[in-house]
């Protein structure tokens, strides 16, 4: 059974700060591995999606590395600012390609 | 990408009272999925809907207790049948293949009194 982890649980850091959230999933069998942003309250936003023959996606100050055969994908923000507080969720589908499992995810607070 | 509409948006029910809810897809696709947030948790898959067949529910979750619609290829319904306050939660949909992006729903956020 494929079991998804993310760590720190939460991050607070200064605004301008770079860092990175990670994600680990027992099962290396997997079809893609999706980052989402979630705001509080609110629904799920797709950030980036890594299929599993690639190593990273990049959109704006995020990029996605994604290491199948240690079953370790990282999330890269660049010059982190005050709107990018969420909480952020890393998802792998299987090789069944049936469902996303998530990660109980990171909860940021950037600083100003 | 994908756009996704849930209704209602919140509510708050009585404990024995169903409640259900609708997720529109403005495209046609072949599977939709309904997942639920319990507080302070992240996403669990209830169970995924294809057109013209019964939905297939994950473990823990029954069809009496969460009956699904699926009448066309863009349209969803989830019944969260005899409620408790256990199932106050965020209701999510999505829809499309699971191999690709996958855009959800502003979600339903239930309260159970």
């Amino acid at each position: 059974k494929q079991e998804v982890t993310q760590i720190p649980a939460a991050l607070s850091v200064p605004e301008g700060e770079n860092l990175v959230l990670n994600c680990s999933f027992t099962d290396s069998a997997i079809y893609n591995l999706q980052w989402f942003r979630q705001d509080p309250g609110k629904g799920l936003t797709s950030l980036l999606l890594i299929q599993s023959s690639q190593r990273e996606q990049t959109s704006g100050r995020l990029n996605a590395s994604l290491d199948k055969s240690s079953g370790r994908s990282t999330l890269y923000i660049a010059a982190s600012q005050p709107g990018d507080s969420a909480t952020y969720l890393c998802a792998v589908t299987g090789r069944d390609g049936n469902k996303l499992v998530f990660g109980a995810g990171t909860i940021l607070r950037v600083k100003s | 990408s994908a756009v996704i509409s849930q209704k209602p948006s919140r509510d708050i029910c009585q404990r024995g009272t169903s409640l259900t809810i609708q997720c529109q897809v403005d495209s046609q696709v072949t599977m939709m999925f309904w997942y639920r947030q319990q507080p302070g948790q992240s996403l669990t898959l209830i169970a995924t809907a294809n057109q013209g067949s019964e939905a297939t529910y994950e473990s823990g979750f029954v069809i009496d207790k969460f009956p699904i619609s699926r009448p066309n290829l863009t349209f969803s319904t989830l019944t969260v049948s005899n409620m408790s306050p256990e199932d106050s939660s965020i209701y999510l949909c999505t829809g499309g293949e699971p191999t690709d992006t996958q855009y959800f729903g502003p979600g339903t956020r239930l309260t159970v009194l």
